[in-house]
């Protein structure tokens, strides 16, 4: 069974950066996942999307500071300069075969 | 731009029916695969059902078989979900979103979201 597992919370000091982990289950290296940012109130947004080997192919108007990267069986997502706007809930997901997707449980990024 | 706009949300008793639409704007919505996906308050994501380009395949997460209908019309742009037999526990934000394809499935434009409260 794939599980996708985030860290609760994660925080950073304006402009600093910050990087969250999604970890894919033992046996699941070669998948790839989707990054998705939630920002209170509001619905989610796509960022981008992480590749096995760290290639990651990035949303409509997603800017720079947003970058995706893979080691092993974990994808990343950085933030770089982080803004006030960059607090929200972050959420990993990816697919089965059968059309199923799932979701990490999200990570609540905190501007210091 | 991609647009998607969920509407028909509300209050409902446990047992009773709500028909969700999703009206899609911006892109040919014939071309792309659709999914409803909620998330109860509080709570994280959690995916329901999904719909081909075609209308087949379809499925659904094991909580809403047998409940819950998806279904769309291409040439209204629209995507609909049917929920019968509601439960408190199907409380939730409820969110359309596109399907891509790229070694997998994702999703990349959702809705805003439309509240769904279930009463017993």
């Amino acid at each position: 069974q794939l599980v996708l597992t985030q860290s609760p919370s994660a925080s950073a000091s304006l402009g600093a950066s910050v990087k969250l982990t999604c970890t894919l289950s033992s046996g699941h290296s070669n998948y790839a996942i989707a990054w998705h940012q939630q920002q209170p109130t509001k619905g989610p947004r796509y960022l981008m999307k992480v590749n096995s080997d760290g290639s990651h192919s990035k949303g409509d108007g997603i800017p720079d500071r947003f970058s995706g990267s893979s080691s092993g069986t974990e994808r990343y997502l950085t933030i770089s300069r982080l803004q006030s706007e960059d607090e929200a809930d972050y959420y990993c997901q990816t697919w089965v075969t059968g059309i199923h997707y799932v979701f990490g449980s999200g990570t609540k990024v905190t501007v210091l | 731009q991609v647009q998607l706009l969920e509407s028909g949300g509300g209050l409902v008793k446990t047992g009773g029916s709500l028909r969700l639409a999703c009206a899609a704007s911006g892109f040919s919505f014939s071309d792309y695969h659709m999914s409803w996906i909620r998330q109860a308050p509080g709570k994280g994501l959690e995916w329901i059902s999904y719909i081909s380009t075609s209308g087949s395949p379809i499925d659904y997460v094991d909580s809403v078989k047998g409940r819950f209908t998806i279904s769309r019309d291409n040439a209204k742009k629209s995507l609909y979900l049917q929920m019968n037999s509601l439960r408190v526990e199907d409380t939730a934000v409820y969110y359309c979103a596109r399907t891509f394809y790229s070694h997998g499935y994702y999703l990349d434009y959702w809705g805003q979201g439309i509240l769904v409260t279930v009463f017993s």
